[in-house]
């Protein structure tokens, strides 16, 4: 399976954008970029995904890179609600599976 | 009805019980997923159903038996055990399979003694 490196942990202040990395250089042609977040005690919840194209939703942006060697999810205005932490992974057509990496743990202070 | 429902969400049990985890959803997915996290690290994956039938086994040991009676259930049967077994057990669905968005249930915290 292709792999994601993502860091550690990253800090926002509330209603600032925040930009969280994720590397991926051995993403192959079939490999969608897919990004959780998961709050304390709970299962992880989907954000947001894409192939090529830079995406939105009513939750976050994604920003993919042209050679699709990395992305970026992009929250516009953190709220203390996004504490999480956020995972970035790679989901192949054929392989029909979602492996997730590290993550990054991330934290909002007021 | 966007929800997957995990029963129960605590489970304390001994080295030589035999339990059993339940997972619901009434969203009309076709795949069905068991993941297991240990504290601090990311969910990882077990076993994938799709259309009932069990496709992915990721090499999980057979103390760990997996059953899906319809569309809408899963199950994970435990059976003797061990300490490090204890963690977050997750279940998650999704439509058929493949690059469609995974729906997770909030886990059930096993304990093993």
């Amino acid at each position: 399976d292709a792999k994601t490196t993502q860091p550690n942990s990253m800090e926002s202040n509330e209603e600032e954008p925040v930009h969280l990395p994720c590397n991926h250089s051995t993403i192959s042609g079939t490999d969608y970029i897919h990004w959780y977040r998961q709050l304390p005690s709970q299962g992880p919840e989907y954000v947001i995904h894409g192939l090529t194209s830079n995406v939105n939703n009513r939750m976050a942006s994604l920003a993919i890179a042209e050679d699709r060697k990395s992305s970026t999810l992009i929250l516009h205005r953190a709220t203390l609600r996004d504490a999480a932490v956020y995972y970035c992974i790679l989901v192949n057509t054929n392989a029909g599976k979602s492996t997730f990496g590290d993550g990054t743990t991330l934290t909002v202070k007021p | 009805d966007t929800e997957v429902t995990q029963t129960p969400k605590h489970l304390v049990m001994g080295m030589t019980n035999k339990k059993s985890l339940k997972c619901e959803q009434h969203m009309g997915h076709r795949a069905m997923y068991w993941y297991k996290q240990k504290a601090k690290k990311p969910p990882e994956l077990m076993f994938v159903y799709s259309y009932e039938k069990l496709s992915i086994n990721e090499s999980v040991p057979s103390r760990f038996s997996p059953e899906c009676p319809n569309s809408s259930l899963l199950n994970l049967h435990l059976h003797a055990l061990q300490p490090e077994d204890s963690a977050l057990y997750l279940c998650a669905s999704s439509q058929v399979g493949g690059i469609e968005k995974l729906f997770f249930g909030s886990g059930t915290q096993l304990s093993v003694l």
